[in-house]
């Protein structure tokens, strides 16, 4: 079957602008998870997604970060007033379970999107 | 406070050579380990990961690693290398709490010469 899909896959924005960043999971999935990865590093957590409830935020870097999950399947993920620092890939996954069985369930990862601000 | 280092940066090694990708981690309580692989353009693919039991796991494409609770390692082990196996590799570790997060190192760029 089809795995985690992002789009787009490349955004180029002006310092100021608004993006919104898409992410389908695997069908089913209930756990949601966005990552941004800066160049040369590992991803860091930015906010989890259980169904539609956002049971953890604390990853998001600003309150310029925005995620939502309205209906429990596709996500969005929106930076306002996007800066220079926010140049990095951002990586969605998914779990088929609730990430409440102590952490063990593989997450399946999408491609990304490069988010490049000029 | 949970931590994982990988610490080499890049990895260079023979085709047909043995290969290993070290990582070392700290956390408190029982560990959860894994390793992903990143092919350019392309998002993690999981590989392998240590919940419990045999410290030694096996994983795909002909990967093991082995978890050594003394040392606090989790090295990424394959007996023959292919040039396809050139990419960048993650550890990551989580503590076992539902409240914990998956905690990622830097990467190390694993680079297999013909």
């Amino acid at each position: 079957g089809a795995g985690v899909s992002q789009s787009p896959r490349y955004k180029v924005a002006k310092r100021g602008q608004d993006v919104a960043l898409r992410c389908d999971p695997i069908s089913g999935h209930v756990s949601l998870f966005w990552y941004q990865q800066a160049l040369g590093q590992g991803p860091e957590f930015l906010t989890y997604f259980q169904n539609e409830a956002q049971l953890d935020k604390s990853g998001l870097p600003s309150d310029r970060f925005f995620a939502e999950r309205p209906e429990g399947s596709v996500s969005t993920l929106k930076i306002q007033r996007t800066q220079q620092e926010d140049s990095a890939v951002y990586l969605c996954a998914s779990t088929p379970s609730p990430d409440n069985r102590g952490g063990k369930e593989t997450q399946y990862f999408g491609p990304g999107t490069r988010l490049l601000v000029l | 406070a949970q931590s994982v280092a990988q610490p080499e940066d890049q990895v260079n090694v023979a085709e047909g050579n043995p290969l290993t990708v070290k990582c070392t981690y700290s956390v408190s309580g029982n560990p959860y380990l894994f390793w992903y692989v990143q092919y350019p353009n392309r998002g993690l693919q999981f590989l392998l990961k240590y919940i419990t039991g045999d410290n030694l796991v096996k994983g795909s494409y002909g990967f093991e690693a082995e978890f050594n609770k003394s040392q606090t390692s989790f090295h990424l082990k394959k007996p023959s290398a292919l040039v396809s196996d050139s990419a960048l590799y993650f550890c990551a570790v989580r503590r076992y709490s539902s409240a914990s997060k998956i905690i990622f190192g830097s990467g190390t760029r694993l680079s297999i010469r013909p």
